[in-house]
């Protein structure tokens, strides 16, 4: 069965950084694109960016563009997601998600990690 | 980016009810869309693929059909567990985008 785990999520003031990881089990990471979408309390789900099988390439939603960071270890099965700047706005779950392709719908679901800016 | 636009936002209905949810994309998009269920406290579920493919496992109630710029999706004989919150998302184009939901109640 495959499994993403993520973690990292907290409490963090606005002008932060907090790092994000996904940690992917009964597949090799090496085989899918992935991808990160946040959910604001009580809000609908907005993707926010996307990697390729290797690492690549990578792309963003304007409103995370120059301050969110994604990456990978297929060696280590690990996604990450570093976030620099951060404001009271970013406050969501933040889910770690695959598809077969950056441009192809979501096959997986992480349950979600909690992100919290406020001062 | 490309804009999607979901009604209704909620409706209500009743078990066994047929229900239709349409979602509306700014630019053509070809069949390059997909539908998930989300429910209370759970993270999102796959429903249909590229406007019209059931994902394995989904119950053949579920149907999705549309291309370019207007797509439905519709639960016919509505169950208990159908409950739910629906997104409709567009993968043709970076950025992914998502509808604004609609919200399934009893």
């Amino acid at each position: 069965e495959v499994q993403l785990l993520e973690s990292g999520g907290g409490l963090v003031q606005p002008g932060g950084s907090l790092r994000l990881s996904c940690a992917v089990s009964g597949l090799r990471l090496g085989h899918s694109a992935m991808c990160w979408v946040r959910q604001a309390p009580g809000k609908g789900l907005e993707w926010i960016s996307g990697i390729s099988t290797t690492g690549a390439t990578t792309q963003y939603a304007d409103s995370v563009k120059g301050r969110f960071s994604i990456s990978r270890d297929n060696s280590q099965n690990t996604l990450y997601l570093q976030m620099h700047s951060l404001r009271v706005e970013d406050t969501a779950v933040y889910y770690c998600a695959r598809s077969r392709l950056i441009t192809t719908a979501i096959r997986g679901w992480g349950h979600g990690t909690r992100v919290t800016v406020s001062s | 980016a490309i804009q999607l636009t979901q009604s209704p936002p909620s409706l209500s209905a009743s078990v066994r009810d047929s229900v239709t949810i349409t979602c509306r994309a700014s630019h053509g998009i070809n069949s390059a869309l997909a539908w998930y269920q989300q429910k209370p406290g759970e993270s999102p579920r796959l429903l249909i693929f590229d406007a019209s493919t059931l994902e394995g496992g989904v119950p053949s109630r579920f149907s999705g059909s549309g291309s370019g710029t207007h797509f439905t999706l519709t639960i016919s004989s509505l169950q208990p567990e159908d409950f739910a919150t629906y997104y409709c998302q567009q993968f043709s184009v970076s950025p992914l985008t998502f509808g604004g939901g609609t919200k399934v109640e009893i």
